[in-house]
């Protein structure tokens, strides 16, 4: 199973709007609404951020929304925030009854 | 609040076994599937293997397939990873993680454990 497909690193200024996509194929993304994104600060533990493509759990600012067309699932994060720097990665469920995950994108905030 | 934490890496030699074990607290830990979930040094998330509430149902993935065995004991409230036939790019920290969203996502994770598997 190979690893979703996201960009390697994007950036943004504070205030600004960015958008990581996550692409994989009809054998994951593509078939079925459980993709889900995570972010990751550097030494910590992965935190749930989206569910079900574009669902947030309680807790996670409306700043953060999500959708999907296709193949690719995409993440926005809007009113940036110096605190919004991390890592994120998308996961999907797969049609062999496994997960993978995307090779995750660093945002930097400038 | 929900807890998992992760015990049992270290490091090991190529071709040795390791058992992992993840204590979860918190919740009804009968009723959710687990998963572990690994992280090589600066590299991105790797699922590796999931297990049902009940542990009658496991997925591996095919990196670990026939190596690892996920199990459970949900009298103790306890996850395990046995792996066995260690390989040094199995060198990793090792995530105890729940699942949530009625099984559709990740939704509480541990602060991992890591193991080192060197000559």
């Amino acid at each position: 199973q190979s690893a979703l497909t996201q960009p390697a690193s994007v950036s943004g200024s504070p205030g600004q709007s960015i958008t990581i996509s996550c692409t994989g194929t009809s054998s994951d993304v593509g078939d079925y609404n459980f993709v889900s994104w995570y972010r990751q600060f550097p030494g910590k533990a992965p935190k749930l951020l989206i569910y079900d493509v574009s669902k947030r759990p309680s807790g996670v600012s409306d700043r953060f929304s999500a959708s999907k067309s296709g193949d690719t699932a995409s993440l926005t994060i809007s009113g940036l925030q110096a605190e919004d720097e991390a890592d994120y990665y998308c996961a999907s469920y797969t049609t062999s009854s496994t997960w993978v995950f995307g090779g995750g994108t660093k945002l930097t905030v400038l | 609040e929900v807890q998992l934490v992760e015990s049992g890496g270290g490091v090991v030699q190529p071709g040795e076994s390791l058992r992992l074990s993840c204590a979860a607290a918190g919740f009804d830990f009968s009723t959710d599937g687990m998963t572990w979930v690994r992280q090589a040094p600066g590299e991105g998330l790797e699922w590796v293997t999931s297990i049902s509430a009940r542990g009658s149902s496991t997925d591996y993935a095919d990196s670990v397939k026939g190596r690892f065995t996920i199990s459970r004991d949900n009298s103790e409230n306890t996850l395990y990873l046995q792996m066995n036939s260690l390989r040094v790019d199995d060198t990793a920290l090792y995530y105890c993680v729940k699942f949530g969203c009625g099984g559709d996502c990740f939704d509480y994770w541990g602060q991992g454990a890591l193991v080192t598997v060197s000559s």
